[in-house]
């Protein structure tokens, strides 16, 4: 079946550091995958697509990789804020054509000042 | 734009009852989808309505069921009630995910059984 695994221990960086997140998948090709960021309480918010032909997307100081041999994304932040300390959630495209999203369990951010 | 709204913030429910959530969804947005939420868990996939037809379906049991309405604004029903049903109920909308636009997902439904 398919899987999405992330960084399951929470991740303590530094004010200033760049972050890189984790995502795996197995069984299955997704056509692109999406990444999260939610806060407590509160529902995900999007934040960058990738697709599956593309290798790197960018925006601001998010940078969004996307290796499909090694069916892996890694998701960084530069210059890294506490305002970034959040939860950030990989969400591939699912294998069906209703285009649902399949999230993994999340990776937890801390940046501390 | 309103983004998506959902109602209620928060439910108390004893088990076996039935419970309905509710969710308007962004303007111009066809698409809706719904998401169940444990606490530490990522989102599950419960299923997702398209112009007022179900086109997707997570493995959520039959006493989990949907509606999609005109206006796009949706529903979750839940029926016969179990304490495992207690999560966070997200829902979702977006212009085309097949093209690979993001969801617009509200803040939820906190549901508790007791």
């Amino acid at each position: 079946s398919q899987k999405i695994e992330q960084n399951s221990e929470a991740l303590n960086i530094q004010e200033g550091k760049t972050a890189t997140l984790t995502c795996n998948y197995t069984n299955y090709s997704p056509a692109y995958l999406q990444w999260y960021r939610q806060d407590p309480g509160r529902g995900p918010v999007f934040l960058l697509l990738i697709r599956e032909n593309e290798k790197e997307k960018r925006k601001e100081r998010l940078k969004v990789t996307f290796d499909t041999t090694l069916k892996q994304s890694l998701f960084h932040i530069t210059a890294s804020q506490p305002a970034d300390s959040a939860t950030y959630l990989c969400a591939p495209r699912g294998s069906s054509n209703t285009g649902k999203l399949i999230f993994g369990q999340g990776t937890t951010l801390q940046v501390k000042p | 734009e309103t983004g998506v709204t959902q109602s209620p913030t928060h439910l108390i429910k004893t088990r076996g009852q039935q419970v309905t959530l509710r969710c308007s969804s962004q303007s111009g947005h066809n698409t809706v989808s719904w998401y169940q939420q444990a606490l530490g868990q990522g989102p599950q996939f419960i299923f997702q309505y398209y112009r007022e037809e179900e086109n997707g379906r997570g493995n959520f049991p039959p006493r989990f069921s949907g509606l999609q309405f005109p206006n796009y604004s949706s529903e979750l029903n839940v029926n016969a009630l179990e304490l495992d049903d207690s999560a966070l109920y997200l829902c979702a909308s977006s212009l085309d995910p097949d093209r690979g636009y993001g969801y617009t997902f509200g803040s939820g439904t906190r549901l508790t059984v007791v």
